[in-house]
């Protein structure tokens, strides 16, 4: 089973600022990585895929980047809806997929 | 507009049975994977099995195999999920989900439906 690490848990950051979060894996699952967003009370929201792709109707203030076992996602200047929890998750050992457990990004 | 709606979630004992139901719209369902995917209460995500388009390919996470069963009709635009022996650490929201990229990803989810099982 593929580990994945979020870090940090909390980031705690004010709007308008830059946000980065990391995920790591137990190994390499070279570009099959995706980020999710979820908000309190919904759903998970699908925001880039295969490390670098940004899903359908995702602004371009998010970006992914990394391969192998080292993955970033950047949300270039926060807005008030971008406060929420971020998951990355990896496609590689199929079927299992595999979620890291979260980075919460809260208002500083 | 792709669309998921699940039904089916509530409150049961253990070792009782439930079936989720996730009604498909917005695109041609037969022509797409789909998963489920659970998340017990204040924690992570978890991966919980897939189905190929056409429902001949099944797999499952090792917590929920041998006891739950993912099945689709394509008639219908319906995936469902049938638990059975359910246990307190099954207590979660569940998702329905549709694949991305042969089973790599979900693209689109349900909103959820919550399964409590408690004696």
């Amino acid at each position: 089973e593929v580990i994945l690490t979020q870090s940090p848990v909390t980031l705690s950051l004010s709007p308008g600022e830059r946000a980065t979060l990391s995920c790591r894996a137990s190994q390499s699952v070279g570009s099959d990585l995706a980020w999710y967003q979820q908000r309190v009370g919904q759903a998970p929201r699908l925001l880039i895929y295969g490390a670098s792709n940004r899903a359908t109707g995702i602004p371009a203030k998010f970006s992914g980047s990394g391969s192998g076992t080292d993955f970033t996602l950047t949300i270039s200047s926060l807005e008030a809806e971008d406060f929420a929890v971020y998951y990355c998750q990896q496609g590689s050992n199929l079927p299992l997929l595999t979620f890291g457990g979260g980075t919460k990004v809260e208002i500083k | 507009q792709v669309q998921l709606v699940q039904s089916g979630g509530g409150v049961v004992q253990p070792g009782m049975s439930l079936r989720l139901s996730c009604a498909a719209s917005g695109f041609s369902f037969n022509t797409y994977g789909m998963h489920w995917a659970r998340q017990a209460p204040g924690k992570g995500l978890e991966w919980v099995a897939v189905i190929g388009h056409d429902g001949s390919y099944r797999k499952y996470a090792g917590s929920v195999e041998g006891r739950f069963t993912i099945s689709r009709d394509n008639s219908k635009n319906t995936l469902y999920m049938q638990m059975d022996s359910l246990r307190v650490d099954d207590t979660a929201v569940y998702y329905c989900g549709r694949d991305l990229d042969l089973g790599r990803y979900l693209d689109y989810w349900g909103q959820g439906a919550l399964v409590t099982v408690s004696s």
